[in-house]
């Protein structure tokens, strides 16, 4: 079974801090995203990453950015912590020529910032 | 704009069956996806419709009509376990995942 693993499942952290959240992922897959998710708001995709060293904004990418310096590994960092960024994360990823598989997630960090 | 629209909540009763449906307005079409999500845990894939018809999986059928932009997920025999939040999404023409809020269903003894 693919995996998809989120370094923590709660963080706590102040305004104006530097937030690293890590998502590793074993199958090798292509593609890795991530989301944040709020209540009544749905999924809403911040980056998402086709192939290592590349990134692609997605619809709400403001406050956030991100790396991938290797295939497994893909990291949303926020420069600058706000309260407006409390949500829970969600990182998914999937395999390029088998995207009707649908993406695996995560089981998500739910971040608060104060 | 792209759009995909679903019921906010919906409650049931243990045994029963249930539909929960979703319409989809987006630019492009390649295939609707539904996923499960228990409260606070992860989405997990349920099923992948392309084409027109119905697939049955188990106690967990998806219906897709595309000249309508409709979806719906057939529950049957429900039980406790069901209740979950169920997330319908689109494949756009860039094949890019447009996501639905999301429904609640709430099973009931």
């Amino acid at each position: 079974d693919v995996k998809v693993t989120q370094s923590s499942r709660y963080l706590v952290k102040r305004t104006g801090e530097k937030v690293f959240l890590e998502c590793v992922q074993d199958m090798d897959h292509e593609n890795m995203f991530w989301y944040r998710q709020d209540p009544g708001l749905g999924l809403r995709l911040i980056y998402f990453s086709y192939d290592v060293k590349m990134k692609e904004k997605g619809d709400i990418p403001e406050g956030y950015s991100v790396s991938r310096e290797k295939k497994e590994r893909f990291s949303l960092i926020l420069e600058s912590a706000s309260t407006n960024q409390t949500s829970m994360y969600l990182c998914a990823s999937s395999p390029s020529a088998l995207i009707t598989y649908g993406y695996t997630f995560g089981s998500g960090t739910r971040l608060t910032v104060v | 704009g792209q759009n995909i629209d679903q019921p906010t909540e919906m409650t049931a009763t243990e045994g029963a069956i249930v539909q929960i449906n979703c319409t989809y307005q987006t630019s492009g079409f390649n295939g609707l996806f539904w996923y499960q999500q228990h409260a606070g845990e992860a989405p997990t894939f349920l099923s992948y419709n392309v084409l027109d018809g119905l697939e049955e999986k188990g106690r967990f059928s998806s219906f897709l009509s595309r000249s309508k932009g409709y979806s719906y997920l057939l529950l049957k025999e429900l039980q406790m376990k069901d209740s979950a939040s169920y997330l319908c999404a689109v494949l756009d023409s860039n094949y890019q995942l447009i996501w639905g809020a999301g429904t609640k269903l709430i099973i009931k003894p």
